[in-house]
């Protein structure tokens, strides 16, 4: 089993539309757990953090269950420029050393 | 600030060669890190540094070298290329031990190794 799982998609959607995107993992002493975006050959960089309370920035949501050890992300009203592939990353307990997903690919369309 | 740089930005190779990527970051980040990216897998920690002087195995560390002389410099060195090298290889940086804090990620170097 891998670490950290991801539905590789592509999810294709119209723009307007909410997109929700869930992300497992089998370590349960992992402690941080973010979400990236990777543009097409790009780095991947920080979308957002993601809290045991839930978080929200903007149109995106992510939430965290410990129990089940599963990580969402929720886009509303999607728009062209989110089209990217988006990454669930967890981090372990001790430092820094991240574990992340293969990514899920969303492509938004008018 | 230039934050996280890398060179060069494409390599090609022949079995065997040997070469050395470059990394550089301005932060001040005592936390440095070699990942590489293939299809179909998520990005694969190399080797990790937690400041100068120290470094660290990762998940595939088999054909690197690292080093970490100053705190600003990550370089990563592969000894005998191999077509299995063949990827695209990001460094990032970040502050120790803060375990929400972001991983600054430089722009990647794809090798290709013939």
């Amino acid at each position: 089993r891998k670490e950290v799982e991801q539905d590789p998609g592509p999810f294709n959607v119209p723009e307007g539309a909410t997109v929700a995107f869930n992300c497992t993992y089998s370590n349960s002493a992992s402690q941080s757990f973010f979400w990236y975006r990777q543009d097409c050959r790009k780095e991947p960089k920080l979308l957002m953090s993601v809290y045991s309370s839930g978080n929200e920035d903007g149109r995106f949501t992510a939430q965290l269950n410990r129990a089940s050890q599963y990580i969402s992300l929720l886009i509303r009203d999607s728009k062209l420029s989110d089209s990217a592939t988006y990454l669930c990353v967890v981090g372990g307990g001790g430092g820094n050393k991240l574990t992340f997903g293969t990514g899920t690919q969303l492509k938004v369309e008018l | 600030n230039a934050g996280v740089t890398q060179t060069p930005k494409f390599q090609v190779l022949k079995t065997g060669q040997s070469m050395t990527l470059q990394c550089a970051q301005d932060m001040n980040h005592e936390y440095m890190s070699w990942y590489r990216q293939d299809p179909g897998m998520g990005l694969r920690l190399i080797h990790y540094s937690v400041g100068a002087g120290i470094t660290d195995q990762g998940e595939v560390p088999n054909g690197y070298n690292v080093s970490r002389s100053t705190t600003e410099d990550f370089p990563l060195r592969l000894l005998s290329a191999a077509p299995s090298q063949t990827s695209v290889y990001f460094c990032a940086s970040s502050y120790w031990g803060q375990e929400q804090e972001t991983q600054y990620f430089g722009p990647g170097t794809r090798l290709l190794v013939l």
